[in-house]
C-alpha cells in the first residue's frame, strides 16, 4: 500500500492567491482528516469526513478555507484568498474505524504552505 | 480549548536515560489513548496505543502507563537512543467516533 498521498509536497505562493491542496487517502478508509500544524498552535483539526460526507468542519479558521471529497479516493482542501498567517504544515490523514490498531490514523507526508 | 494536555514542551535527555511525557484530559467520554511520534519533515505515525481499561502497555522500550483516576496518561522511553529524536504527540479519542484530541506535542533530543 503505498500510504496516504498528499500533493504538492511544498507550495509557495503570494497573498491573495487561491491554494489548492490534494489529498488521496489509503483504500478503503472510510475517514480522511486535514490538519494544520504550526509551531505556535501544534496540530489542529480543521475537519473530517466520513463516507465523503463533512462531519465536522468546526475546526476551519474561516470561510477562506474551504474543503471537499468528491469521492473516496480523493480530496482537496482550498484556501481563497490565501494570506501569509497560512503558511504551515497541512497534513491529510485517513483510518478506518475499529480496524488495525484501534482507531490508527495514516499520516500523509504534508504540504509545506508558504504564502508571502 | 485544549482538550488534551501535554508536558513539557521540549525534552533533553541522555543516550541511555529515561524520557518521560505526560498527558492529562478532562472528558471521561475519552475510550482510546494513542502516542504518535513525528519525525522532521515526516508525518506523524502510530507508536503505541492504550485503552483505560489497563494500567500499563508496554511495546519494546515504549510504555503507556495510565491513571484514569488522575485522567492522566504518560509516555516512557527506556534506554532513550539519538534515534528516539523527534516529536511526541499525546491525543485522545471516544468510541462514537474517529476523532482524535492532539496534544501540543513535545520535542524530544537525546544527546549521544
Amino acid at each position: 500500500d503505498a500510504g496516504v498521498i498528499q500533493s504538492p509536497r511544498h507550495e509557495v505562493t503570494e497573498m491573495g492567491q487561491e491554494v489548492t491542496l490534494r489529498c488521496k487517502p489509503i483504500s478503503g478508509h472510510d475517514y480522511l482528516f486535514w490538519y494544520r500544524q504550526t509551531m505556535m498552535r501544534g496540530l489542529e483539526l480543521l475537519i473530517y469526513f466520513n463516507n465523503n460526507v463533512p462531519i465536522d468542519d468546526s475546526g476551519m479558521p474561516e470561510d477562506r478555507f474551504s474543503a471537499k471529497m468528491p469521492n473516496a479516493s480523493f480530496s482537496t482542501l482550498k484556501i481563497q484568498p490565501s494570506e501569509p498567517r497560512d503558511s504551515a504544515v497541512y497534513f491529510c490523514a485517513s483510518s478506518l474505524l475499529g480496524q488495525g490498531r484501534g482507531n490508527e490514523q495514516f499520516f500523509g507526508p504534508g504540504t509545506r504552505l508558504t504564502v508571502l | 480549548q485544549q482538550q488534551v494536555k501535554q508536558s513539557p514542551q521540549s525534552l533533553i535527555v541522555q543516550k541511555g536515560g529515561i524520557s518521560i511525557i505526560n498527558c492529562a484530559y478532562e472528558n471521561t467520554a475519552f475510550d482510546y489513548f494513542p502516542w504518535y511520534q513525528q519525525f522532521p519533515g515526516k508525518g506523524p505515525a502510530l507508536l503505541i496505543a492504550i485503552r483505560p481499561d489497563v494500567s500499563e502497555k508496554k511495546e519494546g522500550r515504549f510504555t503507556i502507563s495510565f491513571n484514569k483516576s488522575a485522567k492522566q496518561f504518560s509516555l516512557h522511553i527506556m534506554d532513550s537512543q539519538p534515534g528516539d529524536s523527534a516529536t511526541y504527540f499525546c491525543a485522545a479519542s471516544t468510541g462514537t467516533g474517529n476523532q482524535f484530541y492532539f496534544g501540543t506535542g513535545t520535542s524530544l533530543t537525546v544527546i549521544p
